[in-house]
């Protein structure tokens, strides 16, 4: 059983595109997390909700828009994609903000803008 | 300032023997030390944590050592095997917070 999905794998797509990744997990968590992992392998937080509520909102693009439907799932959604969005993008999840140091990753969204 | 600073950015090391990681930080108010081994094509995965009042743990051949007064943390994976060879992370959590801040990752190979 997969704890956190992210679909798709792969993204690959125009500049000025708009697009968006899915991100589900079946771990029961509250919080969730979106991170982006750029070339170099740096891994740095974008948003975290926690049961759905935006509490963590780092310095992103206003391009880069976060949806949570409910506490298992957490969108994220990029309007006018540029080249400098191209990096892996990896959701996580963790059981509640007590234990946020223990977060479960998902297999991560290979995204390339051409 | 929230920054953790790993070193070294990659590591080669023969089977059998031991492979450290460092990490420093400068945030004191930082209450979890994970670790993190990320293999290629994989999302990252917690691999051991410990908090600041324990200066060793262990968990099979994976041990951190911290050093609160140097403000220094390390992984030593040992008798090393070429299955360890990922990508290691060491990570901070600020008390009462939920952002985990990452080191900048060490490219871990051992060679059989």
């Amino acid at each position: 059983d997969t704890a956190v999905s992210q679909t798709p794998k792969y993204l690959v797509t125009q500049m000025g595109n708009d697009k968006s990744i899915k991100c589900e997990q079946n771990l029961g968590h509250d919080t969730m997390y979106w991170y982006k992992q750029d070339s170099k392998k740096f891994l740095k937080i974008m948003f975290s909700y926690n049961n759905k509520e935006l509490i963590i909102n780092e310095t992103v693009p206003n391009r880069f828009s976060p949806k949570s439907p409910d506490k298992a799932h957490l969108n994220l959604h990029i309007n006018s994609l540029e080249l400098g969005d191209s990096a892996v993008y990896f959701c996580a999840s963790s059981q509640d903000k007590a234990r946020s140091y223990e977060q479960y990753f998902g297999p991560g969204t290979r995204l390339t803008v051409t | 300032q929230q920054q953790v600073k790993q070193s070294p950015q990659s590591l080669i090391v023969q089977k059998g023997g031991i492979s450290i990681i460092n990490c420093a930080y400068e945030n004191t108010a930082f209450d979890y030390f994970p670790w993190y081994q990320q293999f290629p094509g994989k999302g990252p995965a917690l691999l051991i944590a410990i908090r600041p009042d324990v200066s060793e743990k262990k968990e099979g051949r994976f041990t951190i050592s911290f050093n609160k007064s140097a403000k220094q943390f390390s992984l030593h994976i040992m008798d090393s095997q070429p299955g360890d060879s990922a990508t290691y992370f060491c990570a901070a959590k600020r008390q009462g917070a939920q952002k985990l801040v990452f080191g900048q990752g060490t490219r871990l190979t051992i060679n059989p």
